[in-house]
């Protein structure tokens, strides 16, 4: 099994800019979400999603767009991007909603210049 | 609001000393809580998990322990080494606003060889 796994890794972008970050996993779980990293504050939740077709808002989800089409992929939009969404991003994916263990992928490393 | 903090922010060590991670949380009505470690510049790993029913968990040479009542978590690393340098990060999922989980800012250890 490849787990959960980002494409790209790194990306450059100029403010205004759109984009896609992907994520897929082929665990077959039914629970995924997006975090961003920043210096010194921990993961925070962008978006979340319980099942293919439903998303909801986590706690930063302003200038983010999700939408889960499939069981396997979470694609994580960008709308226009600005400087202040440098950061690194991490897709993650669990059995449940509840009780089970997370899994994250690689990351992506997002410069918005 | 709900939140998670970990104390101390950055620990140093000498080889083969036992020592504790500590994190704290805010709502009592968890799913559960969950020990992450990342080494620098890479995703996540998971160390250990602990349901809301449980009162710890262990594997090798690390104890987690849950309490609920007072809203704490204790990482126990015993005999460390200095490959067990890295971040640890503590994430809680809560009950309530749905299946959300918040992380803490994480502690940064380095063990002297």
């Amino acid at each position: 099994n490849a787990g959960v796994t980002q494409t790209p890794k790194f990306q450059v972008l100029k403010t205004g800019q759109s984009m896609t970050l992907q994520c897929a996993q082929d665990m077959n779980h039914e629970y995924m979400s997006w975090y961003r990293q920043d210096p010194g504050m921990g993961l925070r939740l962008i978006h979340y999603s319980v099942g293919a077709g439903i998303t909801d808002q986590g706690e930063v989800p302003n200038g983010y767009n999700v939408s889960r089409s499939t069981t396997e992929d979470f694609p994580l939009r960008l709308l226009s991007a600005a400087p202040s969404q440098t950061s690194v991003y991490f897709c993650a994916s669990s059995d449940g909603a509840d009780q089970e263990t997370q899994y994250f992928g690689p990351g992506t490393r997002l410069l918005v210049l | 609001k709900q939140e998670v903090t970990q104390i101390p922010a950055a620990l140093s060590v000498p080889e083969g000393e036992n020592l504790v991670l500590n994190c704290s949380f805010t709502d009592s009505a968890i799913y559960n809580l969950q020990w992450f470690r990342q080494d620098p510049g890479k995703g996540l790993t998971s160390l250990l998990l602990i349901q809301s029913s449980q009162r710890e968990q262990t594997s090798g040479r690390l104890n987690a322990s849950l309490d609920k009542s007072s809203g704490r978590s204790t990482l126990y690393i015993a005999a460390s080494q200095p490959g067990d340098s890295a971040t640890y990060l503590c994430a809680v999922k809560y009950r309530t606003g749905g299946f959300k989980t918040i992380f803490g800012a994480g502690t940064r250890l380095f063990v002297k060889a």
